[in-house]
Order: structure tokens, then C-alpha cells, then sequence
């Protein structure tokens, strides 16, 4: 499968604990970005990387919320100290060089409930 | 500041029907606009865009959109609805480093 691959589908957290959602971009991608989806809205922009870098995170919550897309390994977006309101779907997609006219292509989500 | 509004969050059509659903842009410069359709949980798949090529846009699944500068539109159409296209589409617009999508629409297909 050469799609975007997203782990885990589902990941259940208890409030203040820490969650890690999981994003390796499609073959040749290097170019990503998540979303959070919340029950009935559309799909909210949370933060575009590039290898190693943070290009624009005007999406991100200014607290407890991170992203990172090192030289190797997938991209994470990491969720400290978990509270109720962080339950969504969260989608990675990626494309092959950033420009306006390039489609993003989706992962399946990684779907975060807090108990 | 740019987005997109898509009209009706629910749309019922009957197998067979013409499929009509509408969004509108705003942005002070012409912007990409994409369609896609996601089916339940599962990521979004792209159905078309437009990258001011031509105006009239072909799809997958028979799907095509019309870009209309004066309407400030890029409404999504099917001659004949399948059962197969019950799901959310969503439409998006791109002028810079994000993609900025509509609230979507849900579509249901009476048999």
C-alpha cells in the first residue's frame, strides 16, 4: 500500500495523559500536514512540515499541542496532557511539493477518544 | 480571508437523480478548488480539481464540477446518482500553504 499510512486507527487516552498519533507520507511525499476533525464540521488545519522543519502552524493550540517530521521516520503529532475536548479524528495527508495546484492525499485517521 | 461555504449539510437524491452539490469561494485571488468525497471512517479521497486549466472539470466516479468566476462558484454534479455515492463530500480551497475546506455536505441516495 502506497497510500498515507496513519497509526493507530483508534487510541483511547485518560485525561492528562499523553497521546502520540503517527503519519508516513506516501512514497516520494515530502510534504505533510494534519487536520482535526470534529462530529459534523469539516476538517480544520492544524500544521504543515516539511523534513525537519515546521513551515506553518498557525492551526496548532498554542499549548499542549506538538508536530515533528524528522529525516527518518514518520511525522507525530503529539497531544500533552489529554482533556475531553481533544476528542476527534485526526487526519494526516501529504503531497509531493507543497505547491497551491497539488492535490493532499488522506490517510484514514487516527480516531482519539478521552475518557 | 479565504473559504469556502458549501450549501446544505444534507442532501437526499433518488438512484437515478442529478446530483447538485454547491460551493461557494471566497478569496481575493482565483484559488485551486478541490473536491473530495470521504465515506465513513475513512480519509478523504480526492473526486477532482481545478487549476484554471479549463473551467469544466472532470472527475472520477462521473463526478464534475463547473468553475464559475462570476458566481464565485465551484458546485460538484452527477448526471445519475448511484448508491455507491452516499457519503461526505467536502470542498477545499488552496491559495497558499493550507487547504481551507467547507463544513460538507452529506449525501443520501434513496433506492
Amino acid at each position: 500500500n502506497a497510500g498515507v499510512m496513519q497509526n493507530p486507527r483508534h487510541l483511547v487516552r485518560r485525561r492528562g495523559q499523553e497521546a502520540r498519533l503517527r503519519c508516513s507520507p506516501m512514497k516520494g511525499h515530502s510534504h505533510v500536514y494534519w487536520y482535526r476533525q470534529l462530529p459534523e464540521e469539516g476538517l480544520k488545519f492544524m500544521v504543515y512540515l516539511q523534513k525537519e522543519n515546521i513551515i506553518d502552524e498557525s492551526g496548532m493550540p498554542k499549548e499542549r499541542f506538538s508536530a515533528e517530521f524528522p529525516k527518518e521516520g514518520p511525522s507525530i503529532l503529539r497531544i500533552q496532557q489529554v482533556v475531553r475536548g481533544d476528542s476527534a479524528a485526526y487526519f494526516c495527508a501529504s503531497s509531493r511539493t507543497g505547491k497551491q495546484d497539488q492535490p493532499q492525499h488522506f490517510g484514514d485517521g487516527t480516531r482519539l477518544s478521552i475518557l | 480571508a479565504q473559504s469556502v461555504t458549501q450549501l446544505g449539510s444534507h442532501v437526499s437524491v433518488s438512484e437515478g437523480a442529478l446530483v447538485l452539490l454547491r460551493c461557494n469561494y471566497s478569496s481575493s485571488v482565483p484559488p485551486y478548488l478541490f473536491w473530495y468525497v470521504q465515506y465513513p471512517n475513512q480519509g478523504l479521497q480526492l473526486l477532482l480539481k481545478y487549476t484554471s486549466a479549463a473551467t469544466l472539470v472532470k472527475g472520477i466516479n462521473g463526478f464534475e464540477a463547473e468553475f464559475k468566476k462570476s458566481e464565485t462558484s465551484f458546485h460538484l454534479t452527477k448526471p445519475s446518482a448511484h448508491m455507491s455515492d452516499a457519503a461526505e463530500y467536502f470542498c477545499a480551497s488552496n491559495t497558499g500553504n493550507q487547504f481551507y475546506f467547507g463544513t460538507g455536505t452529506s449525501l443520501t441516495v434513496i433506492p
